[in-house]
């Protein structure tokens, strides 16, 4: 049974240029969530998706914008990256759009803005 | 908004000692979450508590659901070279009525000497 899946697993992008980072649920999984986590730093909510539809969004700029496709899957777009934007990306799923027994956590995608 | 201080930040200890950490909050929380992250992986769940004054084990691993519901407290017995990683505390953020995110805690960062 494949847990949650995150591609790529690192990634270096030049600053002001635009990267998208994917996720596949673990299976039985409908809804996914983004987290960063900035070195030294615990996860922070950047968005969350349902029915292919944000329904929760986090203390992010619009730079950041997401998409979950039919099958579940999703995707993270950020469009002129900062130097700031450098963290380890989680995707995070569950079952239905409210919390109950915590997330399935992906092992992330390493981005690093240059 | 809310935030989870946890501490200590970080624990140096010797392989068969028992370890205590906390996490703290100006917040209630309904539930509260253990997770713990190995190095380029994402966190994984160890223990969920729900319940005020809740005591839950794990194999080796005891958390508890403090009375006030402003905190937690994670126990690990008899610590071995494994148990080496970053335990994160976490509590979904409850928002119009909700929970649809995580607040995760900074951390501790746990090494076992050999």
């Amino acid at each position: 049974d494949a847990g949650v899946t995150q591609s790529p697993t690192h990634l270096i992008k030049t600053r002001g240029q635009q990267v998208t980072l994917r996720c596949s649920p673990k299976s039985g999984h409908d809804t996914v969530s983004w987290y960063q986590q900035a070195l030294g730093q615990g996860p922070q909510f950047i968005f969350q998706y349902y029915e292919e539809e944000e329904r929760q969004r986090g203390n992010f700029p619009d730079r950041f914008s997401g998409h979950q496709f039919p099958n579940y899957s999703s995707e993270l777009n950020v469009n002129a990256l900062l130097l700031g934007d450098s963290a380890l990306y989680l995707c995070a799923s569950s079952l239905g759009d409210i919390i109950s027994y915590g997330y399935t956590f992906g092992s992330g995608t390493r981005l690093t803005v240059v | 908004g809310q935030q989870l201080n946890q501490s200590p930040q970080s624990m140096f200890i010797q392989e068969g000692e028992d370890v205590s950490m906390n996490c703290t909050s100006s917040s209630i929380f309904n539930t509260w979450l253990w997770y713990k992250q190995d190095p380029g992986e994402g966190p994984v769940l160890l223990i969920a508590l729900y319940k005020a004054g809740e005591l839950t084990s794990n194999g080796r691993l005891t958390a508890q659901f403090g009375i006030t519901r402003k905190d937690s407290f994670l126990n690990i017995s008899a610590s071995i070279p494994s148990d080496v990683g970053i335990y994160f505390c976490a509590g979904p953020l409850i928002s119009s009525g909700s929970a649809r995110q995580l607040t995760f805690g900074s951390g501790t960062q746990l090494t076992v000497l050999p």
